[in-house]
């Protein structure tokens, strides 16, 4: 079976655009996770979308939105990027049925 | 708010010793519980879970929970410097609600 991917892996933007990443979780699997993970913070989680909606969210700003399309890819999108952006952004797989997940490679976000 | 502590390390120890990563929740009512490894650069990736208190042990990795403590932490025999990661706690309140992380404990295994 397919791990889950996220592409780009590797992203440089600057302050004021916007971006899109993208995650396609395990196959059969309809939760996605997202999670922006810096040396300061470490891993905190933004959302997670199952089946389409989002059924959790953290403590970020509404500059971070996401969405899931009916095969279960998600996508985030941030707008209005701060310097402050510049982060590991991981996805996470599950079914959404039970508790363990698992991670993509991840998207490398640095914002000049 | 929901707290999830782990001391950052670095923790050394020499090959072929055991590794103690410790781990202290603030929700009371937290039911899972995860360890992840995660290698400089790449993502995290689950070595394990626990649900119920006690041990659990999984090839040379055993994971403890105590709730009544609100402590959980990761043993891990005969340390190979393949060992050497950052160690993240993980704590899920309720089915379906988010996870929680710890900062990660750094472990270096010493050749």
């Amino acid at each position: 079976k397919a791990g889950v991917t996220q592409t780009p892996r590797y992203l440089i933007k600057t302050r004021g655009q916007q971006v899109t990443l993208s995650c396609s979780p395990i196959s059969g699997h309809r939760s996605v996770s997202w999670y922006q993970q810096t040396p300061g913070q470490g891993l905190q989680f933004l959302f997670e979308y199952f089946s389409e909606t989002q059924r959790n969210k953290g403590n970020f700003p509404g500059r971070f939105s996401g969405r899931q399309f009916s095969n279960s890819r998600s996508e985030m999108n941030v707008s209005t990027l701060e310097l402050g952006d510049s982060a590991l952004y991981l996805c996470a797989s599950s079914t959404g049925f039970s508790e363990t997940q698992y991670f993509g490679p991840g998207t490398r976000l640095l914002v000049l | 708010q929901k707290e999830v502590e782990q001391n950052s390390g670095p923790l050394s120890v020499p090959e072929g010793a055991i590794a103690s990563l410790n781990c202290t929740y603030s929700d009371r009512g937290s039911q899972s519980f995860f360890w992840y490894r995660q290698y400089s650069g790449k993502s995290p990736e689950l070595i394990m879970f626990i649900y119920s208190n006690g041990d659990k042990e999984d090839g040379r990795f055993t994971a403890q929970l105590n709730k009544a403590s609100q402590y959980v932490s990761l043993l891990i025999r005969d340390s190979q410097p393949s060992d050497s990661a950052t160690y993240l706690c993980a704590v899920q309140t309720n089915y379906g609600q988010n996870f929680v992380f710890g900062p990660g404990t750094r472990l270096s295994v010493l050749p």
